[in-house]
């Protein structure tokens, strides 16, 4: 059973670099056919992709956050990483780490960690 | 690629039949996946590729379109039904999903 589980600083201050860790465990990331995304939820509103890695190291980007994010894998560890720079107040979200896989060529996100709290405190 | 649902807020009763609208602003065949999501929880996957349920989830689930317009109807309101619903194109990166529907009793 493949289980995801975030894990990072619960409060960055602002201007500053947010980093978050999805460790996986019952699959190893490097194999397969899979995405490992990152994806965000403010308090009280609406879910946002902001980029994913492919089992391969390939990565893709939301183009609104494009500038300011990396995404990166240790396969050592079988974890997947995410950086945001320069953050601001509306980075306040909770943070959700998922796997995406594709099925009958369909793609979904069929495996979510948790999510983390992250707030940006000025 | 926008996504609007409809309703953003729906009330019924156990037992009730719903549906739920996810409308595309541009056409993304069947590449449209449902998720629901409970307070202080991650979404869960309920259907992919629009009309496909994920294994283990009640079959009072289903889902139906193509193209522009999709819907995702519970045909018989449980205690456990009570949650947001979340619409997801997967037809082009970055993927986008609709505003969300509130399902209250």
């Amino acid at each position: 059973q493949v289980q995801l589980q975030e894990s990072g600083p619960g409060l960055v201050k602002s201007s500053q670099t947010l980093s978050l860790t999805c460790t996986v465990s019952g699959r190893s990331i490097s194999s397969g056919s899979y995405y490992w995304s990152w994806i965000r939820q403010p308090a009280g509103k609406g879910l946002e992709c902001i980029g994913r890695l492919y089992t391969s190291g390939s990565t893709n980007y939301n183009p609104s956050l494009k500038s300011r994010v990396t995404i990166s894998m240790d396969t050592s560890k079988n974890q997947f990483s995410l950086k945001l720079f320069s953050v601001t107040a509306a980075d306040t979200a909770v943070y959700y780490c998922a796997r995406e896989v594709v099925r009958d060529g369909y793609s979904s996100l069929d495996h979510w960690g948790q999510g983390t709290l992250v707030t940006v405190s000025s | 690629i926008q996504l609007t649902q409809s309703p953003s807020f729906l009330s019924a009763s156990v037992g009730d039949r719903v549906t739920i609208t996810c409308r595309a602003s541009q056409g993304i065949y069947s590449y449209l996946a449902w998720y629901q999501q409970k307070p202080g929880q991650a979404p869960n996957l309920l259907i992919y590729g629009a009309s496909t349920l994920q294994t283990g989830v009640p079959s009072r689930f289903s889902g139906s379109g193509s193209g522009t317009e999709f819907t995702l109807t519970i045909s018989s309101l449980q205690p456990e039904d009570f949650a947001t619903y979340y619409c997801q194109q997967l037809s082009s990166y970055p993927y986008s999903f609709g505003q969300g529907t509130k399902l209250e009793i």
